[in-house]
């Protein structure tokens, strides 16, 4: 596609329930980050793909964040029993090969 | 890891006033861009410049991978600049300063 999508745009649950999360990367990006970013805050750094090498799962935060992307193309974000402090704008971005990201519009996420 | 430091935090301006924002990180680095948060949240790339200088309009970057810091220059601000600008770097993993929020008014 023309740029990085990634859905839900909104996402309202309840703490507990598990949530997926989207992202479609730019056609032909070998590269795939995943991010978080709180209210006012930077971004954090969650997980990276990279062709079809093993993934770099050094910034998930815990156990019950997980992602996987299919085909080296679509990613899904899992993050199962969500928690109040799981509320965040999960942001995907694209690149090739390390080099340039472009960023998608965000996953809103609110735990109730 | 790797710390990234942005200076300043907030920066308010007049428009067509010009500004530099600074990038400092701690290690060597494979990859540094610099990207613009606009109000509504999505992030632009503005530059991708592990050294030397861009431009790119109004905007130019500088990148002294020796002295490991990086340089934003917004030439005569307009309203539409305001939001966070935030440096990346890239090392084993992708961080991200904690950004520069600029504020331009009419």
């Amino acid at each position: 596609g023309a740029g990085v999508s990634q859905s839900p745009s909104n996402k309202v649950t309840e703490k507990g329930k598990d949530v997926e999360l989207r992202c479609d990367p730019i056609s032909g990006h070998t590269a795939l980050y995943w991010y978080r970013q709180s209210l006012g805050q930077g971004l954090e750094f969650l997980i990276y793909f990279q062709g079809n090498s093993a993934p770099d799962k050094s910034g998930l935060p815990s156990d019950r964040f997980s992602a996987e992307r299919t085909g080296g193309s679509v990613s899904t974000l899992t993050i199962q029993r969500t928690q109040q402090e799981d509320s965040a704008v999960y942001l995907c971005a694209s690149s090739l090969a390390r080099r340039e990201q472009f960023f998608g519009p965000g996953t809103r996420l609110t735990v109730l | 890891g790797i710390q990234v430091e942005q200076s300043p935090p907030d920066l308010i301006l007049q428009e067509g006033a010009n500004s530099t924002l600074r990038c400092n990180f701690s290690d060597s680095v494979n990859n540094l861009q610099w990207f613009h948060q606009n109000p509504w949240g999505q992030l632009i790339n503005l530059f991708y410049i592990p050294s030397g200088t861009k431009q790119n309009g109004r905007l130019s970057a500088t990148t002294v991978a020796t002295e490991r810091y990086s340089l934003l220059y917004i030439s005569s601000s307009q309203t539409t600049d305001s939001g966070v600008y935030f440096c990346a770097v890239e090392r084993v993993d992708m961080r991200f300063g904690a950004g520069t929020r600029l504020t331009v008014k009419p």
